[in-house]
């Protein structure tokens, strides 16, 4: 599987979008990216996945660069409960083929 | 609809004892997965079944651990002698892999701690 890098950390002030970036410069055609979050104390939360197209659904926005070497994921409004961890992860799309979560982003949303 | 269900929440036991973990999966789905989070190796997978037959076992720490699938909608993970280091946050998580873009559901874990 292709390695990501993230930022170790980031703060966002509620109500405004938070943007935490991915890079995956090794990523292959076939391999897709993925985010989670994980809450404290909570299990990861599939959030939004994508190939090569931008894709939007009720919890975010996930921005894919043309050559697909580095992703932002949007947050469009952070409320409080967006504080988490944030794992970007590339995925070949195969039977069995698991998740390997790094480190991730601490998003820390502010009042 | 009811996401994957796991129990207990949070066991405490006594090195050498079994621990016992279990995982409903999210009706429906053909593959189950179980990880394990430490402060120390973060999140890891430690089994995989698909319709209910183990297809990667690789990460499973020793013989000490077992897991098995009965059925489509239970899982166990069991830890014989537990041990103190075997003390983390165990996910089981499912999926409907159809080998396109599958999507992994968590549950919400179980706290192990071995004394």
């Amino acid at each position: 599987d292709a390695k990501t890098t993230q930022p170790t950390s980031m703060d966002c002030a509620e109500g405004r979008a938070a943007n935490l970036p991915c890079n995956h410069s090794t990523i292959s055609g076939n391999e897709y990216v993925y985010w989670y979050r994980q809450i404290h104390s909570q299990g990861p939360q599939y959030i939004i996945h994508g190939l090569k197209n931008n894709e939007t659904n009720e919890m975010a926005s996930l921005i894919i660069t043309e050559d697909r070497k580095s992703s932002t994921l949007i947050l469009p409004h952070a409320t409080l409960r967006d504080t988490a961890v944030y794992y970007c992860i590339v995925r070949v799309a195969e039977y069995g083929n698991k998740l390997v979560f790094g480190a991730g982003t601490i998003l820390r949303v502010k009042s | 609809d009811a996401g994957v269900i796991q129990s207990p929440r949070h066991e405490v036991t006594e090195m050498g004892q079994e621990v016992t973990l279990r995982c409903k999966p999210i009706s429906g789905h053909n593959s189950l997965f179980w990880y394990r989070q430490t402060m120390m190796r973060g999140l890891e997978l430690l089994i995989y079944f698909n319709n209910n037959v183990p297809i990667d076992d690789s990460g499973m720490p020793e013989d000490r651990f077992s897991a098995k699938m009965p059925n489509a909608s239970f899982s166990t993970l069991k830890i014989q002698p537990s041990e103190p280091r075997d003390s983390a946050v165990y996910f089981c998580a499912s999926s409907l892999e159809t080998g396109g873009s599958d999507t992994q559901y968590f549950g919400p874990g179980t706290r192990l701690t071995v004394l």
